[in-house]
């Protein structure tokens, strides 16, 4: 029973790299989730994906880019990364349709930009 | 989103309860009282969510008050993988949009 699997597990770019994390759930569920979190701070939320084919922002959105492929997978991407975007990021997903679903999470990717 | 108060830390002897609790005096009618925790650098795990009545699962059981101001986690039997930090989230069950953490509850379950 996996859940949400996210790759990769850890990762180390240079600065102006570009990179894709990924996330996929089994679970059949329609919400997707991009949070980061950094160092004694909690989650923050950069995009979600309501359902198949939307996508919105969160909180925190500037340098990041979001596809949404199909239900079960959510990528987040980094066109050009910087050292302010070190930080650990978890995927969640959401069965959505009755009102009070919860999210569930994936391990994280943690990335560190040089 | 109401906003909650939880003690920064709390201590537990293995095996015995661990009774958490938070305080969401501003809660409206519709939000959802939910519970995670995070075990160290892995993603939040859910325990368990609840509207007005207790609720019960495997994992914990969530006690709120009448006045819906109030809840307690409880763990009936701590053990060491116990040990994390444990956060309370108000939320509109039906809104999209994040789950808002805030500092949590640093539970050190103790042999």
């Amino acid at each position: 029973n996996a859940g949400v699997t996210q790759t990769p597990k850890f990762q180390v770019l240079k600065t102006g790299q570009s990179m894709t994390l990924q996330c996929a759930q089994d679970m059949n569920h329609n919400s997707m989730y991009w949070y980061r979190q950094d160092p004694g701070m909690g989650l923050r939320l950069i995009y979600y994906s309501a359902s198949e084919g939307t996508t919105d922002k969160g909180e925190v959105p500037n340098g990041y880019n979001v596809s949404r492929l199909n239900k079960r997978e959510f990528s987040l991407r980094l066109e050009s990364a910087a050292p302010s975007q070190t930080s650990v990021y978890f995927c969640a997903s959401r069965k959505g349709g009755q009102r009070n679903q919860p999210q569930h999470f994936g391990d994280g990717t943690r990335l560190s930009i040089l | 989103d109401a906003k909650t108060t939880q003690p920064p830390s709390m201590d537990c002897a293995e095996g015995r309860a661990a009774n958490l609790p938070c305080n969401h005096s501003t809660i409206s009618g519709n939000e959802y009282v939910y519970w995670y925790r995070q075990i160290h650098s892995q993603g939040p795990q859910y325990i368990i969510h609840g509207l007005k009545n207790n609720e019960t699962n495997e994992m914990a059981s969530l006690i709120i008050t009448e006045d819906r101001k109030s809840s307690t986690l409880i763990l009936p039997h701590a053990t060491l993988r116990d040990t994390a930090v444990y956060y309370c989230i108000v939320k509109d069950g039906g809104s999209q949009g994040n789950l808002i953490f805030g500092k949590g509850t640093k539970l050190s379950v103790k042999p």
